[in-house]
């Protein structure tokens, strides 16, 4: 059974610092993983894909890697923003099973001014 | 167009309404889903419809009832619900089973 899990729960750093928020999961037969941050009480939006046969995806300050063979995915913020303080949820699509994802716990980052 | 909408944004509900929750798609996407999300949770699967079809159904109760009347909407109908049941639900869309894309989500109260 796919289990995905997000260290560090929580984060808190000051603004300007880069950050790497961690994700593993137990199964490397998956399709894909997506990277989603939430807002409080909002719904989750999309930062990044990465195909199972991809490394690693680009977008403005963020940068996702995987490694597929180890069971790892990094996000990667550079130069942290008081804006960037939300929960970010890792998930994993895992091989021959539809549209279902696998979500990890989150980690709720609090960057402070 | 990248935008999922749904209706309503609150609903408060008692134990023995009907209601429906609406999630809308102009992207052309084939795939839609609906989620369960409780306070501090990560998002959990409940339905899964592909080409207007219910692909998976997670022995989610039948007091929740899906719809997708076309490839562009989809309902999720309500009846008897408990308090338990009361949490925020999350629709997303994609293309094929690829990056998902979630609306804004009703929170939903069951008194």
């Amino acid at each position: 059974k796919q289990e995905v899990t997000q260290i560090p729960a929580a984060l808190s750093v000051p603004e300007g610092e880069n950050l790497v928020l961690n994700c593993s999961f137990t199964d490397s037969a998956i399709y894909n993983l997506q990277w989603f941050r939430q807002d409080p009480g909002k719904g989750l939006t999309s930062l990044l894909l990465i195909q199972s046969s991809q490394r690693e995806q680009t977008s403005g300050r963020l940068n996702a890697s995987l490694d597929k063979s180890s069971g790892r995915s990094t996000l990667y913020i550079a130069a942290s923003q008081p804006g960037d303080s939300a929960t970010y949820l890792c998930a994993v699509r895992p091989n021959n099973q539809g549209g279902k994802l696998i979500f990890g716990q989150g980690t709720e980052l609090s960057v402070k001014p | 167009d990248t935008e999922v909408t749904q209706t309503p944004k609150h609903l408060v509900m008692g134990m023995t309404n009907k209601k429906s929750l609406k999630c809308e798609q102009h992207m052309g996407h084939r795939a839609m889903y609906w989620y369960k999300q409780k306070a501090k949770k990560p998002p959990e699967l409940m339905f899964v419809y592909s080409y207007e079809k219910l692909s998976i159904n997670e022995s989610v109760p039948s007091r929740f009832s899906p719809e997708c009347p076309n490839s562009s909407l989809l309902n999720l109908h309500l009846h008897a619900l408990q308090p338990e049941d009361s949490a925020l639900y999350l629709c997303a869309s994609s293309q094929d089973y690829n990056e998902q894309f979630f609306g804004p989500g009703t929170r939903l109260t069951v008194l």
